[in-house]
């Protein structure tokens, strides 16, 4: 079974360029997240979806930082524009959602974000 | 305060060593502990996963949960070189609704 997929692994920018990440979840799975991990510092959620919906997005820095999930399956991060302070990792993680199981998170490797 | 607090480390030991790794945390609606492990460049995997108080074995694994001092630790026996990774605890409400993480502890074993 292959697990979530990331895209890039990794992207360097210059400030106030855009960006975007792609993950594609666990097929069957309806709950995707996308947290942000900085250096040395554990995963912080930004946003999760139910199918297509966003359900949690109040850690989402709205001015600059965007996403979707067209369809419930795939699902892009953006941001528009980028500052110094956005570098880090952006992990995408998606899960059962459902039962006890549903606290099992499976992350991708992540999209390593560097902007100059 | 953040919610949940884990020692960064780093922690250095020798092969075979016995490893304890904990976390503290303050709200008490936490029920379900996870502690995942993380190798460098890469996204976190899921370790091992415990319910409400009590201990859970898995090989040289052993998660403890103590709900009334609200602390959570992680007992790796026999350590590996393999096992040198930074190890996330993690916790969530019944709901699942939204996890919680530790910093991570950055564990080196040593050959």
């Amino acid at each position: 079974e292959a697990g979530v997929v990331q895209s890039p692994r990794y992207k360097i920018i210059e400030k106030k360029q855009p960006v975007a990440f792609w993950c594609n979840p666990i097929s069957g799975h309806n709950t995707l997240y996308w947290y942000l991990q900085n250096l040395g510092q554990g995963p912080e959620l930004l946003i999760r979806y139910e199918n297509e919906e966003a359900v949690d997005d109040s850690q989402l820095p709205k001015d600059r930082f965007s996403a979707e999930r067209l369809k419930g399956v795939d699902s892009t991060l953006k941001i528009q524009p980028a500052e110094l302070g956005d570098s880090a990792v952006y992990l995408c993680a998606s899960s059962a959602g459902t039962g006890a199981r549903g606290g099992e998170l499976f992350f991708g490797e992540g999209s390593r974000l560097t902007v100059l | 305060q953040k919610e949940v607090e884990q020692d960064p480390g780093p922690l250095s030991v020798p092969e075979g060593a016995i490893v304890s790794l904990n976390c503290t945390y303050s709200n008490s609606a936490f029920q379900y502990f996870m502690w995942y492990r993380q190798y460098s460049r890469k996204g976190p995997e899921l370790l091992m996963y415990t319910y409400s108080s009590g201990n859970k074995e898995d090989g040289r694994f052993t998660a403890q949960v103590d709900k009334s001092s609200k602390y959570i630790s992680l007992f790796i026996r026999d350590s590996q070189p393999s096992d040198s990774a930074t190890y996330l605890c993690a916790m969530t409400p019944y709901n699942f609704n939204k996890f919680y993480f530790g910093s991570g502890t950055k564990l080196n074993v040593k050959p």
